[in-house]
């Protein structure tokens, strides 16, 4: 069974220009969620997806950020325009369903710096 | 609202010894779940284990050991033996069944994170 796939693996830019990051969940995962792991933290949710709907951006700075799960599937979060502070890697992770029971598969992440 | 804290930054062993790494949560909910995870320097958060809050059985699962008491909110985690394929940043997470308001399902609360060194 093939993970959750995210793209690209890394991204370097400047302040104030703008990103993308892309992923593809686990086949068949209603429910997406992506985090943002600043260096020598824990991650942190930003916004959370069931099927195609967002069930909690509480935490996603939505003056520069956004996120969208067309269809259902696959994801893009996008920052714009960046500042030095999102650099971070930024986690997908995918689940069956968003019960606090189960388990969460996790990408790789994106890796992103901004000078 | 809920908090896990991880104690230790890092932690440096030796081959063969064993280590403990803890975790301690906070949470108003009286169901919920904790979790260990294990991220390499790959980067990819990898699920070790989940634990109900009413299960306080501890477990054992080949070299990894939890004890979950309740009574202290801790959810400590050992390896027995250590080995240098062992070397990663271990994160304590928890996830409230209600959601801390009824919003939000699965949301994980990580902890700092313990950087564990094995050295041969």
């Amino acid at each position: 069974e093939a993970g959750v796939a995210q793209s690209p693996r890394y991204k370097i830019i400047e302040k104030r220009q703008s990103v993308a990051f892309w992923c593809n969940p686990i086949s068949g995962h209603a429910t997406l969620y992506w985090y943002q792991q600043i260096l020598g933290q824990g991650p942190k949710l930003l916004i959370q997806f069931q099927n195609n709907g967002v069930v909690d951006d509480s935490q996603l700075p939505k003056d520069r950020f956004s996120a969208e799960r067309l269809k259902g599937v696959d994801s893009t979060l996008k920052i714009q325009p960046a500042k030095l502070e999102d650099s971070a890697v930024y986690l997908c992770a995918s689940s069956p369903r968003g019960s606090s029971y189960n388990e969460q598969f996790f990408g790789p992440g994106t890796r992103l710096t901004v000078l | 609202a809920q908090k896990v804290t991880q104690a230790q930054t890092e932690i440096s062993v030796v081959e063969k010894e064993d280590v403990t790494l803890d975790c301690v949560y906070e949470t108003r909910d009286t169901t919920y779940y904790l979790f260990w995870y294990k991220q390499p320097p790959s980067g990819e958060l990898v699920f070790l284990i989940r634990r109900n809050s009413f299960d306080e059985q501890n477990e054992i699962s080949g070299r990894y050991s939890w004890n979950f008491q309740k009574s202290t909110s801790s959810f400590n985690f050992t390896i027995t033996a250590s080995q240098v394929v062992d070397s990663a940043v271990y994160f304590c997470a928890l996830s409230e069944a209600r959601g801390g308001g009824g919003t939000s399902y699965g949301k994980l609360t990580f902890g700092q994170g313990t950087i564990l060194t094995v050295h041969p």
